[in-house]
């Protein structure tokens, strides 16, 4: 049973747009939520996390947006750039500090130029 | 710093036979874990370690799977009686306890191949 469920599982945008990508979770005993970015052929690497004691955390042109009442979190781009084209991946980990990853099934993000 | 390695990077073997991934993660860091990725999927946690001891194995699909860190740095996955099912992409994170944050940070992945 898949603990983080992502959509879409892929998503093309302009150069300049917004991407959106959300993922949802039913286990409230999750505390930690990292997005990852991976590209063809590298491991995933940390882009951005967010705990549920806050509802928004900003990074450059990467957003979290939390709703701990709706179990939801999704992730902006913000002007989007073809280097940005990768996949990414939401996870949570019941432990905020220490603990296994659930990772979503991930979505592959193409930005056109 | 250096990051996480892995090795080998790839890895082609027969059904049947026996293999050993190796991580080498970041200079003192005290958790490792290892995931495996299979094509257009998220990373599937397999067993993470908190110094020399496995803290958390349930990850592991079967007991052809073993993973061991002796002396609390270098770890190796060692999967026996290997089947076509098992080919995929096993990536290894290290990570520091005591961090603020669970920030498990990746090695590229060794790619296995059964045929």
């Amino acid at each position: 049973q898949q603990q983080v469920k992502q959509s879409p599982q892929s998503l093309i945008v302009q150069k300049g747009g917004i991407s959106i990508i959300n993922c949802a979770y039913e286990n409230t005993a999750f505390d930690y939520f990292p997005w990852y970015q991976q590209f063809p052929g590298k491991g995933p690497a940390l882009l951005i996390a967010i705990r549920p004691d806050v509802s928004e955390k900003k990074e450059g042109r990467f957003t979290i947006s939390f709703n701990k009442s709706a179990k939801q979190f999704s992730l902006h781009i913000m002007d989007s750039q073809p280097g940005d084209s990768a996949t990414y991946f939401c996870a949570a980990s019941r432990g905020s500090t220490l603990g296994r990853l659930y990772f979503g099934r991930g979505t592959q993000l193409t930005v056109w130029p | 710093g250096a990051g996480v390695s892995q090795t080998p990077s790839n890895k082609v073997t027969e059904k049947g036979k026996y293999v050993e991934l190796r991580c080498d993660p970041i200079s003192g860091h005290t958790a490792l874990y290892w995931y495996r990725q299979s094509l257009g999927q998220g990373p599937e946690f397999l067993i993470y370690f908190q110094g020399t001891g496995a803290a958390d194995d349930s990850g592991l699909p079967n007991d052809r799977f073993f993973a061991v860190r002796p002396e609390g740095s270098v770890s190796t996955l060692k999967i026996q009686r290997t089947e076509r099912g098992d080919s995929a992409v096993y990536l290894c994170a290290s990570s520091l306890i005591g961090s603020s944050y669970n920030e498990q940070f990746f090695g590229p992945g060794t790619r296995l191949t059964v045929l």
